[in-house]
């Protein structure tokens, strides 16, 4: 069984620009969650996507957007790329809504300049 | 704000010991925790989960320990291996409409030395 795909693995940007990070889960998965990993900062939890819908989202500003389509692969836009926004971003998966266990993608790697 | 063990440690041990990793976390709320392992240019990987329900659980070469009270996690591997370099993620989800959020710590950096 596949696991959590995310492309493209590294991605370098300037600021000003967007950035589209994709993510396909695991087959069967119905949960997308996004993940971003800064340095110094652990993973703070971004977005969170079921069915379609956007469920929940971390402190994050609206630049921060994303959906997911209906074969529940989702994509994550960054807009107006700032440098802090330098960072691995990380997709997970869960079974559906009510299911906790998360398993990562390999995570797309960030480099606003 | 939220947080879950926020320094990052480093553990070194010797190929063979037992490693204890800690964890503390903060939101008396969550009743569900995992530990995560990632590797150098991966993503985490689970490892072990544990309720709130629960003080021990144990898998293969691994046991989590849950302390409510004191509101600590640990994660114990046995007879560590080189393979086991890592950073170590203990992560708590509060249960809100279903577990759609994990709040994650700093980590812990394990080096194992031959």
């Amino acid at each position: 069984e596949a696991g959590v795909t995310q492309s493209p693995t590294h991605l370098i940007k300037t600021r000003g620009q967007q950035a589209t990070l994709r993510c396909s889960p695991i087959s069967g998965h119905t949960s997308v969650y996004w993940y971003q990993q800064a340095l110094g900062l652990g993973l703070q939890f971004l977005l969170w996507y079921d069915e379609g819908e956007e469920r929940n989202r971390g402190n994050f500003p609206p630049r921060f957007s994303g959906r997911q389509f209906p074969n529940y692969s989702s994509e994550l836009n960054v807009n107006a790329l700032e440098l802090e926004d330098s960072a691995l971003y990380l997709c997970a998966s869960s079974r559906d809504r009510g299911t906790e266990t998360q398993y990562f993608g390999p995570g797309t790697r960030l480099l606003v300049l | 704000g939220e947080s879950v063990g926020l320094h990052l440690p480093t553990l070194s041990v010797q190929e063979g010991d037992n490693s204890i990793i800690n964890c503390a976390y903060s939101n008396s709320a969550s009743d569900y925790f995992i530990w995560y392992k990632q590797e150098s240019g991966k993503g985490p990987q689970f490892i072990i989960d544990i309720r709130s329900n629960m003080d021990k659980r144990q898998g293969q070469r691994v046991t989590v320990l849950l302390n409510k009270t004191v509101k600590h996690l640990s994660l114990q591997i046995a007879a560590t291996q080189p393979g086991d370099s890592a950073v170590y993620f203990c992560a708590e989800s509060p249960f809100s409409g279903g577990y759609n959020k994990l709040i994650f710590g700093a980590g812990t950096r394990l080096a194992v030395h031959p």
